[in-house]
């Protein structure tokens, strides 16, 4: 079965340090891989993909993610975190039947401290 | 960028009543949208799949009289809550399709927070 999971419900960090939040997948054939984020009683804001190509994706606001074939991992990162950071974020991966359905993992909730 | 747009984004209805949220995209046409639903501090579940013209693909568990879905044009999907009841109470959100040149992502509406009283 197909699935994205994020293995850490929240992630503390003080402003200024690197943060990473973790997620890994196991989607079949060549995977599409999102990370979104989430601001209270918003919708889902999109940061970043891969797709193909560099396994160093750029994305929004900073971050940046690494797609790692072999530990079929997909980690968000960025290098100096900011308060405003603080947010839920959600990795998600799409099925190969092409539907266009996503699917989340647990999500994690990143809280930078000052 | 594709926007989607969601409306209204809060609503508080009596029990029993219904109540229909817009999903709509702005600036592009979108043949597929997705409707999630978010319990607090949970992930999205996927409730249904919205084809324009044809009928809506629910998931698993979701009752297709209860929710109801049409998308009659290419940029508006709606979700009817039928006969509503607290335990409807949640966030739902919707996504769509973007644009050819974005494969594989989706845009998502700012959600409608629920309320049933």
């Amino acid at each position: 079965a197909q699935s994205v999971a994020q293995p850490e419900d929240q992630v503390n960090v003080a402003e200024g340090n690197p943060l990473t939040v973790k997620c890994t997948y196991s989607v079949s054939g060549n995977p599409y891989l999102f990370w979104y984020v989430q601001y209270p009683n918003r919708g889902l804001q999109f940061l970043l993909k891969y797709i193909t190509g560099d396994n160093l994706v750029k994305g929004s606001y900073g971050f940046e993610a690494e797609f790692n074939k072999s530990q079929t991992s997909f980690h968000l990162k960025k290098p100096s975190a900011l308060v405003s950071d603080s947010a839920l974020y959600f990795c998600a991966g799409r099925e190969s039947s092409n539907t266009g359905k996503l699917i989340f993992g647990q999500g994690t909730t990143l809280q930078v401290k000052p | 960028g594709a926007v989607v747009s969601q409306h209204p984004s809060r609503v508080i209805c009596k029990s029993g009543t219904s109540v229909k949220i817009e999903c709509r995209s702005l600036d592009f046409q979108a043949t597929t949208m997705f409707w999630y639903r978010q319990f607090p501090k949970q992930s999205l579940m996927l409730m249904a799949t919205s084809n324009e013209g044809s009928k809506a693909t629910y998931e698993q568990g979701v009752e297709k009289d209860k929710f109801l879905i049409n998308h009659a044009s290419l940029t508006l999907s709606t979700l009817t809550v039928t006969s509503a009841h607290p335990e409807d109470s949640s966030f739902y959100i919707c996504s769509a399709r973007g644009p050819s040149a974005s494969p594989g992502e989706l845009f998502f509406g700012e959600g409608s927070r629920l309320t049933v009283l």
